[in-house]
Formats: structure tokens, C-alpha cells, sequence
């Protein structure tokens, strides 16, 4: 089965914001990821945060951390259409396991 | 500072051919990683090299075999290719220490089509 489950199509204002949430399986990551993924891309990295940390804050993104229910989240604030993407969350540090990603569209 | 570079950009074989992708990591860095992403799915982790060895193997054939160079640039090589070996091919770079632990940054990828 999967390890990262996240679900799979959001659509969003221009403006508002978006969350895209994900749990994962492995408490012994030191690190979760989100990636991002724009069409025909390569995975871009857009932020991190440490396992001991609850919350992390980045300009327009804002990742909260469950450690007791597994549970990532991404905010971004004022989402713009150049936020269209596939959004990857990944857990472990040495061999990164990835969920299916969120598809995000922005409507204008 | 350069990024992650890959090469061919595309791809298409026929089944059972055989196919060689190559990685050049980011300045610095002695990890490389690669990845298989089939249409509609997150990347899935092939094999990771460190220092020319390697380091850590997923859920993938032994047809499915890697190379890393004295300059940490790596080859993907897939023989006996199959239908379902379809799919973008991503190499991350990652370093500065013992492999472990480090954010890993990716290349554009390389689009494999079998036919």
C-alpha cells in the first residue's frame, strides 16, 4: 500500500488560499518535503520542515506538522496562477517515498 | 552554481532494447538518487549512489542497474525493456555529508517511452 496518501484535485481562486494536507507512515523521518511540479518538469523543492518542529513558516507558504496523527499540511497564502501544479509531499531522508500529489488549479 | 542536468531530455525504445540515462549532479554534491515516475503517480525510489557505490536499492528488477562516476555523475541503465518501464526518470542530487539526511534537489528528467 501506500505510504503517503494525499488527495488528489483542488481547485482554487486566485487570491485565496489553498491547503493541501497528506499523512504519512514513517516517524523516523528527520525531515518532511513538498515538492512541487509544474507540466513536463522535473520536482522543484519548496520548503521543509524538521520532525520536531509544528509549524514552519515560509513567505507564502505555511507547512503545520501532526506527529501524533501523521499529518502534513501546506498552506499557500494568495495563491497566484503560477501556483498551478502538482503538489508532492515525501517522507524519509535517504530514500524519499512520495504520494500521488495534489493537482492544484488556479482559476483566474 | 549549476543545477541537476539530464540527458536525453526524451526517449522511445522498443521493448527489450536496452537504454542508458545520465545525470550530471549539482556542483557539490556526492549523492545521486534516481527515480521512476509513472504517468498519474508520485516518483518511486529505483537506487541511490554514494561515492561510486551503492547505496540503498527500491522495489525494482536487477535489470534495472546504476553507475557513479569519480565526478558523482551517474547512469541509469534499464536492459530488457518492458511496456511498463514507460515513464519519467528523475535523478536528484544531494551531498556534503554521509548520503543520509540531505535535501535532494531534481533534474528535469528524462521521458522514456516503449513501444
Amino acid at each position: 500500500g501506500e505510504d503517503v496518501e494525499q488527495s488528489l484535485f483542488l481547485s482554487v481562486r486566485e487570491g485565496d488560499s489553498s491547503v493541501i494536507n497528506c499523512t504519512y507512515t514513517d516517524s523516523s523521518s528527520t525531515y518532511l518535503y513538498w515538492y512541487k511540479q509544474e507540466p513536463g518538469a522535473g520536482l522543484q523543492l519548496l520548503t521543509y520542515i524538521f520532525s520536531n518542529m509544528d509549524m514552519k513558516q515560509d513567505q507564502r507558504l505555511t507547512v503545520l506538522l501532526n506527529k501524533k496523527d501523521k499529518h502534513l499540511s501546506l498552506r499557500i497564502a494568495d495563491t497566484q496562477t503560477g501556483d498551478s501544479a502538482i503538489y508532492f509531499c515525501a517522507e524519509r531522508d535517504n530514500r524519499l517515498a512520495f504520494g500521488k500529489g495534489n493537482q492544484v488549479v488556479v482559476i483566474p | 552554481e549549476t543545477g541537476v542536468t539530464q540527458s536525453p531530455t526524451h526517449l522511445i525504445k522498443t521493448r527489450g532494447q536496452q537504454v542508458t540515462l545520465r545525470c550530471s549532479s549539482q556542483s557539490g554534491h556526492n549523492t545521486v538518487s534516481w527515480y521512476q515516475q509513472a504517468l498519474g503517480q508520485g516518483p518511486q525510489f529505483i537506487f541511490q549512489y554514494y561515492r561510486e557505490e551503492e547505496n540503498g536499492r527500491g522495489n525494482f528488477p536487477p535489470r534495472f542497474s546504476g553507475l557513479q562516476f569519480p565526478n558523482y555523475s551517474s547512469e541509469l541503465n534499464v536492459n530488457a525493456l518492458e511496456l511498463d518501464d514507460s515513464a519519467l526518470y528523475l535523478c536528484a542530487s544531494s551531498g556534503g555529508g554521509s548520503g543520509k539526511q540531505e535535501t535532494q534537489y531534481f533534474g528535469p528528467g528524462t521521458r522514456l517511452l516503449v513501444l
